[in-house]
């Protein structure tokens, strides 16, 4: 079985653009979150949806948005990019209540 | 809040060694504990989990007992291999992973020698 998928790799932005994360579940999993990793930390969680409805959101400014589609897939806006924003952004999917299963994760860097 | 507390890395131990990372956690109910797992250039995986306390999750030789009564989550294996190396997570989550996301802790750099 396919594992959680994301899309871009690698992106490179500058400073102010904005920038669309794309990831898609494990089949049958209709829950998402998203998490960003910065070098040398931890994953810190950013939004968790469900059925399309938002569930959850972490310690995030408002240029952070997501959304998640009927197919259970789901984006990642980021706007107004700052320096900070690059980091490793990972993606999660899971049945409601258990545990999650991560995806390769994209890197953005910002310049 | 809640909180993930890890033993910083890096931790270089030698092949066949016995191994322990330690986490501790701060949380305001009664969570769910999870250990994942980073290879280079990889995402997380889950390692092992435990739901209540006194629970032990175990997976490919690695072991952690979910302790309430110290608020800790140690990670173990008897006999560590060079394929070990990695990044190790400790984690929590107050709805078993659910709408309030996991909290992580910093991560512990495992390096195995031959």
């Amino acid at each position: 079985d396919a594992g959680v998928t994301q899309s871009p790799t690698h992106l490179i932005k500058t400073r102010g653009q904005h920038v669309t994360l794309r990831c898609s579940p494990i089949s049958g999993h209709k829950s998402v979150s998203w998490y960003q990793q910065v070098l040398g930390q931890g994953p810190q969680f950013i939004f968790q949806y469900y059925e399309k409805e938002e569930r959850g959101r972490g310690n995030f400014p408002d240029r952070f948005s997501a959304r998640q589609f009927p197919n259970y897939s789901s984006e990642l806006n980021v706007n107004a990019l700052l320096l900070g924003d690059s980091a490793l952004y990972l993606c999660a999917s899971s049945l409601p209540t258990y545990e999650q299963y991560f995806g390769p994760g994209t890197r953005l860097t910002v310049t | 809040g809640n909180s993930v507390t890890q033993m910083e890395g890096p931790v270089t131990l030698s092949e066949e060694a016995f191994l322990t990372i330690n986490c501790t956690y701060t949380a305001t109910g009664y969570p769910s504990l999870f250990w994942y797992v980073q290879y280079p250039g990889e995402g997380l995986q889950l390692l092992l989990k435990a739901t209540k306390a006194d629970d032990k999750g175990s997976n490919k030789g690695f072991e952690a007992t979910y302790r309430k009564e110290t608020t800790s989550f140690h990670l173990e294996k008897g006999s560590v291999q060079v394929s070990d190396s990695a990044v190790y997570f400790c984690a929590l989550s107050e709805s078993g992973g659910g709408a309030d996301g996991l909290t992580f802790g910093k991560g512990t750099h495992l390096i195995i020698q031959p």
